[in-house]
């Protein structure tokens, strides 16, 4: 299973502060994608990050990838309590495989 | 923004009726796919559809399941014969391109089988 899985399960932080979550898979990928889901609403894709890309910004949002240790890891920087949400990464073995999200990262940001 | 809509946003059935999920993805989108979420658990793949016809399933997408798009906005999710276990929030989502990229979810439909 190409699955991936996020670390930690929940975290909880200051407003203000960084959020990193990271996320581990078992086979090669395409690409690696980071969704966000609210309470109780769909998934909302943040980022993609392909397999010969290493590093990639949008925003207040930071992902990197490192295939040889089959990881990825997405920082939040200066984090708002709107950013309170499950936070999953999702990868695909190749462009025809299905989409396989992770269990998530629960991050709560006080205000 | 163009979004996914669902319908409905609850459905309460009884073991063993059948239910039919609705979803009308983006517009100029042409890929489809169903995943559902157990309360508290990974977001897991149901189906893909493409040109109307199924592009992958999930060993959870048994013969109790099946899609439809019955024209050209809709695109169902039938249940036959539903089970406990079948109680979860279903996702629906569209994406413009082939390749499982940048996919548009849905708010999804809490099905509760009692």
């Amino acid at each position: 299973s190409q699955q991936g899985e996020e670390d930690p399960q929940a975290l909880s932080i200051q407003e203000g502060e960084n959020a990193t979550m990271n996320c581990s898979y078992k086979t090669s990928i395409n690409n690696l994608q980071w969704y966000r889901q609210n309470s109780g609403r769909g998934l909302v894709h943040l980022i993609l990050i392909r397999s010969n890309e290493r590093e990639k910004h949008s925003g207040r949002l930071r992902v990197t990838l490192d295939t040889s240790k089959k990881s990825s890891s997405l920082l939040i920087t200066a984090s708002r309590a709107a950013d309170t949400a499950s936070y999953f990464c999702a990868t695909d073995a190749s462009g025809n495989t299905p989409l396989v999200f992770g269990k998530g990262t629960r991050l709560s940001v006080i205000a | 923004e163009p979004e996914v809509t669902q319908t409905p946003s609850h459905q309460v059935t009884q073991m063993g009726q059948e239910v039919i999920l609705r979803c009308v993805p983006i517009s100029n989108h042409l890929y489809f796919y169903w995943y559902r979420q157990i309360l508290g658990q990974k977001v897991e793949f149901l189906v893909s559809f493409y040109n109307n016809e199924i592009s992958e399933k999930s060993e959870i997408f048994d013969d109790q399941f099946s899609v439809e798009r019955p024209d050209g906005s809709n695109f169902t999710l039938k249940i036959r014969s539903t089970k406990l276990e079948d109680s979860a929030m279903y996702f629906c989502a569209s994406s413009e391109t082939r390749g499982y990229e940048k996919l548009f979810f849905g708010s999804g439909t809490q099905l509760s089988v009692l």
